[in-house]
């Protein structure tokens, strides 16, 4: 059964800084990692999403990397801004399902 | 291109009742997934329709169903409610098939309170 994990749960940041979110999930054998925003109360906006056959994706000020032999992937925010601030989730989809991580509730203090 | 919408957007209901959300993917968008969100057990997958047909499906019991039409609209059911039923509920859309390598695009979710 796969398992997601993201540490750490919640993180407050000072506009501007860089950060890096984790990620890490126990069975290897997926098809992708996905990485999405949520903001309170609305649904789920993807930003990424890593082929298994790839190492990382960038969009912007954001690029994400995938390991499948360890497990893990990162979400690395460059220059945060106050509209960063949201929850961020990670999903590791096999074949069958797609598994979410708890996901980080990230605050960007301007 | 219209993303993926949902209704109704908030619902109340009480105990025992049942409800049905509405879930329409982006025009298309072959598969759709349903997850249910909550504060203590954050995100969970219900099921996924692909083509009419349910391919996967979560841990969840049997009060919990859903359809898809031939048009990849998505319909679920939620029968006999129960108060752990508050939730969040979302679909997401993706093409051509989900879990296998593609994008999913989520609605803005249907927030059902249970009283």
């Amino acid at each position: 059964k796969q398992e997601v994990t993201q540490i750490p749960a919640a993180l407050s940041v000072p506009e501007g800084e860089n950060l890096v979110l984790n990620c890490s999930f126990t069975d290897s054998a997926i098809y992708n990692l996905q990485w999405f925003r949520q903001d309170p109360g609305k649904g789920l906006t993807s930003l990424l999403l890593i082929q298994s056959s790839q190492r990382e994706q960038t969009s912007g000020r954001l690029n994400a990397s995938l390991d499948k032999s360890s497990g893990r992937s990162t979400l690395y925010i460059a220059a945060s801004q106050p509209g960063d601030s949201a929850t961020y989730l990670c999903a590791a989809a096999p074949r069958e399902k797609v598994t979410f991580g708890t996901g980080t509730k990230l605050q960007v203090i301007p | 291109k219209a993303g993926v919408t949902q209704t109704p957007r908030y619902l109340i209901k009480t105990r025992g009742q049942q409800v049905t959300l509405s879930c329409s993917p982006i025009s298309g968008h072959r598969s759709v997934s349903w997850y249910q969100q909550t504060p203590g057990q954050g995100l969970q997958f219900l099921f996924e329709y692909f083509s009419e047909t349910q391919r996967n499906k979560g841990n969840f019991p049997g009060r919990f169903s859903g359809r898809q039409f031939s048009n990849s609209r998505s319909e679920m059911n939620v029968s006999t409610l129960e108060l752990g039923d508050s939730a969040l509920y979302l679909c997401a859309s993706s093409w051509p098939e989900a879990g296998g390598g593609n994008e999913q695009f989520f609605g803005p979710g249907t927030r059902l309170t249970v009283l």
